[in-house]
């Protein structure tokens, strides 16, 4: 079974710093997911990486997955409040395996 | 187009009483997952059925947990005899096809809490 370990546990930072967050896999991941998910919702899909050494970019979010498909980062620019959340990285194989997330929360 | 829909959002119930958990997937999917998630964790995957059928039930508990999809009418996720371990908020999810490639939608959860 793959692990997918997310840095750090908790994030607090103040509007208008930068951030990065991780996800480590135990294997090579065939695709990779980066959902967030708000307080009392269910995670939304922000990106799906496949590719070694893709970069895409969603407004203020890079999302960066590893040469060799066994990590994954996702960078925010300028964060701000609106952007607190669970941030969950998930192998998307046959079924599902999400990682234990990032909580950020941005101080306003 | 409405999304994913659970209901209920609160559900409390006392040991031993049985919890039924709903989850109509969006017009057009055939595919339902169920997740739960405890505090501050990411979501583990339960269950994957597909219109009248369970496809994977490898991450549900063999005992006390069942789940159906009909023909006509919402997704259904059982917990029999809840116990307090079972608290924890279960997300459905749902998909027209199956795999990487196609994405999962999410419901916006029950919270289930066991007294």
């Amino acid at each position: 079974t793959q692990l997918l370990e997310q840095s750090p546990q908790f994030l607090s930072i103040q509007e208008g710093e930068n951030l990065t967050v991780y996800c480590n896999s135990s294997s090579v991941f065939s695709s990779l997911q980066w959902y967030r998910q708000e307080p009392g919702e269910g995670p939304v899909l922000l990106v799906t990486v496949v590719t070694g050494g893709e970069v895409k970019k969603l407004k203020r979010l890079t999302f960066q997955f590893g040469d060799a498909r066994k990590d994954s980062s996702l960078h925010i620019t300028a964060a701000q409040p609106g952007d607190t959340g669970l941030y969950l990285c998930a192998e998307a194989a046959r079924m599902m395996v999400f990682g234990a997330g990032t909580i950020l929360r941005v101080k306003s | 187009n409405a999304g994913v829909m659970q209901n209920p959002r609160h559900l409390v119930r006392r040991r031993g009483q049985e919890a039924r958990l709903r989850c109509s997937p969006m017009k057009g999917h055939s595919h339902v997952y169920w997740y739960r998630q405890l505090p501050e964790e990411g979501l583990k995957f339960m269950v994957y059925l597909q219109k009248e059928n369970i496809i994977d039930e490898s991450g549900m508990p063999k005992e006390r947990f069942s789940a159906e999809f009909p023909k006509e009418g919402p997704s259904i996720l059982r917990i029999q005899q809840v116990v307090r371990g079972d608290s924890a908020a279960y997300f459905c999810a749902s998909s027209q096809g199956h795999g990487a490639n196609n994405e999962q939608f999410f419901g916006p959860g029950t919270r289930l809490t066991v007294l």
